[in-house]
């Protein structure tokens, strides 16, 4: 089945600064979301992204599908962009939705 | 607007016993899932239904059990929990497949098995 590898596993960082997180996936998908988990466990929708780029606030989103990744963008970091950050994808041709390894962020005031 | 609904929130129970996890959603949608997530892990996918009357085996089925009963409702049993099983479940629901859009996530069981 599909592999789902996200990069960097874990991140620090200091209030106001500027990261990229990574997820590259090892077959062609026709949906790609990216989601962060708060501390609560609640799952956040932040992006749904098969292909292309889309914006929200200090967080866009970038996918390109013909070379199998996606990068999530977060600018200005602030304290509640703590938690863990998943892309989650469905192959092309199925209904499995995998998840991704995760990226767990530590934002420092 | 309810979204996805799962219930219940929080459950223990003993080895031995059975249980089943309920998830209704409201958005009409086709597809729903249940995944596990272990403590500091990813979630796991361990079964799906694409469309009602149809379920099929996601990556860690073993030790359970699921039926689509409607549209809405897709619910998980545990048969005979094992502490293996302690984790907090997902439910989810979209249009994933073709012509997908995005998923929405219940809140989460958290369930022990001691």
């Amino acid at each position: 089945g599909i592999q789902v590898e996200q990069s960097p596993p874990d991140l620090i960082l200091q209030e106001g600064a500027n990261s990229t997180l990574r997820c590259n996936f090892s077959d062609s998908v026709n949906n790609l979301q990216w989601f962060h988990q708060n501390p609560w466990g609640q799952l956040i929708n932040l992006f749904y992204i098969p292909s292309g780029t889309k914006q929200n606030g200090r967080l866009s989103a970038t996918t390109v599908a013909t070379e199998r990744y996606s990068l999530l963008y977060i600018s200005s970091s602030q304290t509640t962009d703590s938690g863990v950050y998943f892309c989650a994808v469905i192959s092309s041709g199925t209904y499995k939705y995998i998840f991704g390894t995760g990226t767990r962020l530590k934002v420092l005031a | 607007n309810a979204g996805v609904t799962q219930t219940p929130k929080f459950q223990v129970l003993k080895t031995g016993q059975s249980m089943t996890l309920q998830c209704a959603q409201d958005m009409n949608h086709n597809s729903m899932y249940w995944y596990r997530q272990d403590p500091g892990m990813g979630l796991r996918l361990i079964y799906y239904s694409a469309s009602e009357g149809t379920t099929d085996k996601g990556e860690v089925p073993n030790g359970y059990n699921v039926s689509r009963l409607n549209k809405r409702e897709f619910s998980l049993r545990l048969e005979s929990a094992a502490p293996s099983q302690t984790s907090v479940y997902f439910c989810a629901s979209g249009e994933l497949g073709q012509g997908t859009t995005e998923a929405f996530f219940g809140q989460g069981t958290r369930l022990t098995v001691v």
